[in-house]
């Protein structure tokens, strides 16, 4: 089965900086999708990026993009210029083309420091 | 507000009842997907339907059961509950198998006393 992987229970960041969250998986599979989803405070699941396996080309939306290894099975999202808006749980997620099972990771917590 | 409605937001009740859990999805979404999120153990994929049909299972308990009903909306229904059942438990939808990721409702607040 696929797991996903992220090793950083906890980061922090300056405002206007940037971070990098990890984020490895496990799988057999050559074609899959990859995702990041944001849980601000509110607890809504946000949408942030997603990543099509068989794309090489990484994934970018505004100030988040993916470093997307496919080899290495690893998914970072970095977020340029951090915003205090930023501050939330961030899961990495995985889904098959064969299955509808989205497994997510345990999730990152992100504090942005005024 | 994502278009993904949950009711209700937050649902105290006892060992040993039995609660439903409702959701709308987003207008055009076929399919509806439940989690649930707990302290100790993330995010657990619970069920999936797509257009009235149960279409993927995860770790959902036998005390647990959904259904999708013709105009799209879901219950998911707890029994027997127990101190551990006490979670946040999201719905989301897709429009089709969700390649393209899903869209989150809010998420239904369950305390077991």
């Amino acid at each position: 089965a696929q797991t996903v992987t992220q090793s950083q229970p906890e980061m922090s960041v300056q405002e206007a900086e940037t971070v990098t969250l990890s984020c490895t998986y496990d799988t057999s599979e050559s074609d899959y999708y990859l995702f990041w989803y944001k849980q601000p405070p509110s607890r809504q699941m946000i949408l942030v990026i997603r990543q099509e396996a068989y794309k090489q080309q990484n994934a970018t939306e505004n100030r988040f993009s993916v470093n997307f290894q496919k080899a290495a099975k690893s998914f970072s999202l970095k977020i340029s210029d951090s915003q205090l808006g930023d501050a939330a749980m961030y899961f990495c997620a995985y889904r098959s083309v064969n299955n509808n099972d989205m497994r997510f990771g345990a999730g990152t917590r992100l504090t942005v420091k005024p | 507000d994502s278009g993904v409605t949950q009711t209700p937001k937050h649902l105290i009740t006892a060992t040993g009842q039995r609660v439903t859990l409702r959701c709308s999805p987003r207008s055009g979404d076929l399919s509806v997907y439940w989690y649930q999120q707990s302290l100790d153990q993330g995010l657990q994929f619970l069920i999936q339907y797509y257009n009235g049909e149960e279409r993927a299972k995860g770790n959902i308990l036998e005390r647990f059961s959904a259904q999708q009903f013709p105009d799209l909306h879901s219950e998911l229904n707890l029994s027997s509950l127990e101190l551990g059942d006490s979670a946040l438990y999201f719905c989301a939808s897709s429009p089709d198998e969700g390649a393209d990721g899903y869209t989150f409702g809010s998420g239904t607040r369950l305390t077991v006393v």
